[in-house]
């Protein structure tokens, strides 16, 4: 089964400055992908990035970026220039890549992201 | 609106009542999710539709549980004797099949079970 592990409970990091968040999983596949969602407090899940596992460039989303090392089993998100607004819960998704027969995401446990005006 | 609606939001109930949640995804997404999240952890996967076929349950759906979406639009979860270990978030997401491997799945506000 696979596993996906996020060592950081909490993070703190001040207004305008940059903050990574780690996410390591455990899969036997080799095609995959990997996503981060956000959850704000009281508000619906969504989408902030993801990452096809045969893809070895990182995805980019404006202020958001991964670092993804596959043979590492290590997928991390990078947010530069914090702003207020990404405070939230993060959590690091996966799903198999054949959609047919297993399509559930499995999360981890979420990191609480906390922006220091 | 045209994103993901759960009702209701907030259930209170007694142990061993059963309760049903209701989702509707949004309009042409084929695939519906039912995921249940408790307090200080992730989102666990409990089970999917394409269209009306559930075409995979896990194990954490128990024989209490059981959900349906008969008309391929809507869905709903039911459970049975419902017990304080059930007290959770019941999120519901929906995604487009034929978008392609990736389909995104969009979630719901999610419905708050309290079992007293």
């Amino acid at each position: 089964a696979q596993t996906v592990t996020q060592s950081q409970p909490e993070m703190s990091v001040q207004e305008a400055e940059t903050v990574t968040l780690s996410c390591t999983y455990d899969t036997s596949e080799s095609d995959y992908y990997l996503f981060w969602y956000k959850q704000p407090p009281s508000r619906q899940m969504i989408l902030v990035i993801r990452q096809e596992a045969y893809k070895q460039q990182n995805a980019t989303e404006n202020r958001f970026s991964v670092n993804f090392q596959k043979a590492a089993k290590s997928f991390s998100l990078k947010i530069s220039d914090s702003q207020l607004g990404d405070a939230a819960m993060y959590f690091c998704a996966y799903r198999m890549y054949s959609g047919g027969g297993a399509d559930g995401l499995t999360f981890g446990k979420g990191t609480h992201l906390i922006i220091q005006p | 609106d045209t994103g993901v609606s759960q009702d209701p939001r907030h259930k209170i109930t007694k142990r061993g009542q059963n309760v049903t949640f209701r989702c509707d995804p949004i309009s042409e997404h084929n695939r519906l999710y039912w995921y249940r999240q408790t307090l200080g952890q992730g989102p666990e996967f409990l089970t999917y539709f394409q269209n009306e076929a559930q075409l995979e349950k896990s194990r954490l759906l128990s024989d209490r549980f059981s959900a349906e979406r008969p008309k391929g639009s809507f869905s709903t979860l039911e459970i049975q004797r419902t017990e304080q270990g059930d007290s959770a978030m019941y999120l519901c997401a929906s995604s487009l099949a034929a978008s392609g491997p990736y389909n995104e799945q969009f979630f719901g506000p999610g419905t708050r079970l309290t079992v007293l």
